[in-house]
């Protein structure tokens, strides 16, 4: 079965305080990973694609990569503005298959 | 460049009742996704048209249903309200390749009494 698991469910950081969230996934036909960035009361704001293992993309503060069965979201001196939930969610045929996100909350 | 769309942004209705919602996607593209976000379950695909066809469907009931026009805005109907159909409805566009990102509208929040 399709599945996509993102690890930790909530992640408190002090403002400059780097860290990484995961997102492991196990999907027949990968088509494609996509982060996601989502405040309160918002729809999801596209953040990266990755296509394939090694691959890596950056943003500001934010990197991610690729391997054959997890993604990371690299977040490096992250600044209150950062604070958001950030979904994970790859693309098989016909679908995407969102995790369960993770809630960064950071303080100055 | 205008993003997604969706109207209303929120809606009460009762047991019962149907309910459509609409969504006018990104300028030029010709696909649109629905899901359903809720606490628990998180964000659930519902469907998906390209050029007024369903190309996709997920899991849920019939009572949920959609359709795409001409100009590729999207609706999206739910009939026989439950309260647990409760929920952020999202919508979501793309250019139609199965490997392009989707860009999603802030939603419509029903919630059913």
């Amino acid at each position: 079965e399709d599945q996509v698991t993102q690890s930790p469910e909530a992640l408190r950081l002090q403002e400059g305080e780097s860290s990484s969230l995961n997102c492991s996934y196990t999907v027949s036909g990968l088509r494609g990973l996509f982060w996601y960035r989502q405040d309160p009361g918002k729809g999801p704001e596209f953040l990266f694609t990755l296509y394939s293992a090694g691959e890596e993309k950056e943003k500001e503060r934010l990197k991610a990569t690729l391997t054959k069965k997890e993604s990371f979201l690299h977040i490096t001196a992250p600044k209150p503005e950062d604070s958001a939930t950030y979904l994970c969610a790859v693309q098989t045929t016909g679908k995407l298959i969102f995790g369960q996100g993770t809630t960064l909350q950071v303080k100055p | 460049k205008a993003g997604v769309t969706q109207t209303p942004r929120y809606l009460i209705k009762t047991r019962g009742q149907q309910v459509t919602l609409s969504c006018s996607p990104i300028s030029g593209h010709r696909s649109v996704s629905w899901y359903q976000q809720t606490p628990g379950q998180g964000l659930q695909f519902l469907f998906e048209y390209f050029s007024e066809t369903q190309r996709n469907k997920g899991n849920f009931p019939g009572r949920f249903s959609g359709r795409q026009f001409s100009n590729s805005r999207s609706e999206m109907n739910v009939s026989t309200l439950e309260l647990g159909d409760s929920a952020l409805y999202l919508c979501a566009s793309s250019t139609g390749g199965v490997d392009q990102p989707q860009h999603f509208g802030d939603g419509t929040r029903l919630s059913i009494l």
